[in-house]
């Protein structure tokens, strides 16, 4: 059965980089599928981040790509996110999730809630 | 402002059917498969429906979904109050080479 479970600060301030770890238990990361970030600010709908390929290759949200990082650590099938210089407008819950390759997304994890606040 | 349009909110009482529809063009839904996600409160979403009408294992077949040219739409049949939700579509845009979603749609069971 395949787990993601993201970690990171639940507090940021402002014009700071957020980092999350979304660790992923039960499948590889390098084997196959998309692996991806998708946040929703508090009371509001899904807006897609980016993706990590299992053939090394990342895309961006062209809205965000100016602040995203994704990248892998293989060996412990741990996916992260940096976004830079956070604003109140990136407060959200984020959630890393598998896409298949026809873009739907199964399983996701739980979320993890960042709140960008001085 | 979403890339997808879908109703903001529906109702319906227990055992009754509801549809929600999700807009899109052929940059996205008119040419690219189409996923709902149901988001129970205070929980992840859960895929309910993926490649257009293809329901996952363990997804009861009161939830089917279908498309046609740049619209898609979720159907719910015998509606019980446990599928209080809010309900997303997703697809990939071809153009702004990125996943979309609509902007939600929150199921009230009356």
């Amino acid at each position: 059965q395949v787990q993601l479970q993201e970690s990171g600060p639940g507090l940021v301030r402002p014009s700071e980089t957020l980092s999350l770890i979304c660790a992923v238990s039960g499948y590889p990361i390098t084997a196959s599928y998309y692996w991806d970030w998708i946040r929703q600010p508090p009371g509001k709908g899904l807006e897609w981040i980016g993706s990590f390929h299992y053939s090394g290759s990342t895309h961006y949200n062209p809205a965000l790509k100016s602040r995203v990082t994704i990248s892998v650590d293989r060996p412990n099938d741990q996916l992260s996110l940096k976004l830079t210089s956070v604003t109140a407008a990136d407060t959200a819950v984020y959630y890393c999730a598998r896409r298949s390759r026809t873009n739907w997304f199964d399983p996701w994890g739980q979320g993890a809630l960042v709140t960008v606040s001085s | 402002q979403s890339v997808l349009t879908q109703p903001p909110s529906v109702s319906a009482a227990p055992g009754q059917t509801v549809i929600i529809s999700c807009s899109g063009s052929s940059s996205n839904v008119g040419n690219n498969f189409v996923s709902w996600y149901q988001q129970l409160p205070g929980t992840a979403p859960q895929v309910i429906i993926y490649d257009n009408n293809e329901r996952p294992l363990g997804i009861p077949d009161r939830f089917s979904g279908s498309k046609s040219g740049t619209s898609a739409t979720l159907g719910i049949t015998g509606l019980q109050t446990g599928d209080e939700a809010n309900y997303y579509c997703g697809t990939w845009d071809s153009t702004l080479s990125a996943v979309v979603f609509g902007g939600g749609t929150k199921l009230t069971v009356l």
